[in-house]
């Protein structure tokens, strides 16, 4: 099973800086099998980035995708205040698929 | 409109089984692959199981190979999880996803707003 490492667990920015989010895999994961989703208190996840760097339908440009092999970031251009939530990497290219632990982007 | 409306959940004791539903609408439910997610209370998400379109591919968590078994009635537009011999560990809000496409290796577009499985004497 590949194990997807998040960090940091918590990140604390004020709106308008920039937030990088790192997740890191224990092997590859094949052709990019990486996707990004946003989760705020009491909703269902959101999908954010698909195959490491494609933004999904809907998905503003701020928000953005990068990596391969076992190293992926996203990267939030500008944070807005709707953009405080938690985010989750996951890996579909292998069986099982897996989530991160998380990380709790919160207001500074 | 895309929905994903699970069902099925409650207080069961440890040892029991449950079957949750899924019903779908909005989407050609056979087209796609779909997946079952859960999120214990205050923690972060695991995959459960997820199903492809015709049934012919299908994956499990080990956390839950051999209890639990996905099943999809494509002329239902339904998606299920037979949950055997649940342990207090399996308490989770459970969700229903749809894949964006017809294979479980796929990411997840659309989402329920979950059903609440608790387990506990």
């Amino acid at each position: 099973e590949i194990v997807l490492t998040q960090s940091p667990g918590t990140l604390s920015l004020s709106p308008g800086e920039r937030a990088t989010l790192s997740c890191r895999a224990s092997q590859s994961v094949s052709s990019s099998y990486l996707a990004w989703y946003q989760q705020k208190p009491g909703q269902a996840p959101r999908l954010l980035i698909y195959g490491a760097s494609s933004r999904a339908t809907g998905i503003p440009d701020r928000f953005s995708g990068s990596g391969s092999g076992t190293d992926f970031t996203l990267t939030i251009s500008r944070l807005e205040p709707e953009d405080f939530a938690v985010y989750y990497c996951q890996q579909y290219g292998s069986s099982p698929v897996t989530f991160g632990q998380g990380t709790k982007l919160e207001i500074k | 409109e895309v929905q994903l409306v699970e069902s099925g959940g409650g207080l069961v004791q440890p040892g029991r089984s449950l079957r949750l539903s899924c019903a779908a609408s909005g989407f050609t439910f056979d087209d796609y692959a779909m997946h079952w997610v859960r999120q214990a209370p205050g923690k972060g998400l695991e995959w459960v199981s997820g199903i492809s379109w015709n049934s012919g591919s299908i994956g499990y968590a080990d956390s839950v190979k051999g209890r639990f078994t996905i099943s999809r009635d494509n002329a239902k537009n339904s998606l299920y999880l037979q949950m055997n011999s649940l342990r207090a560990e399996d308490t989770a809000l459970y969700y229903c996803a749809k894949a964006v496409t017809m294979i479980v290796r796929a990411s997840i577009d659309y989402w329920g707003q979950g059903t609440l499985v608790t387990v506990s004497s």
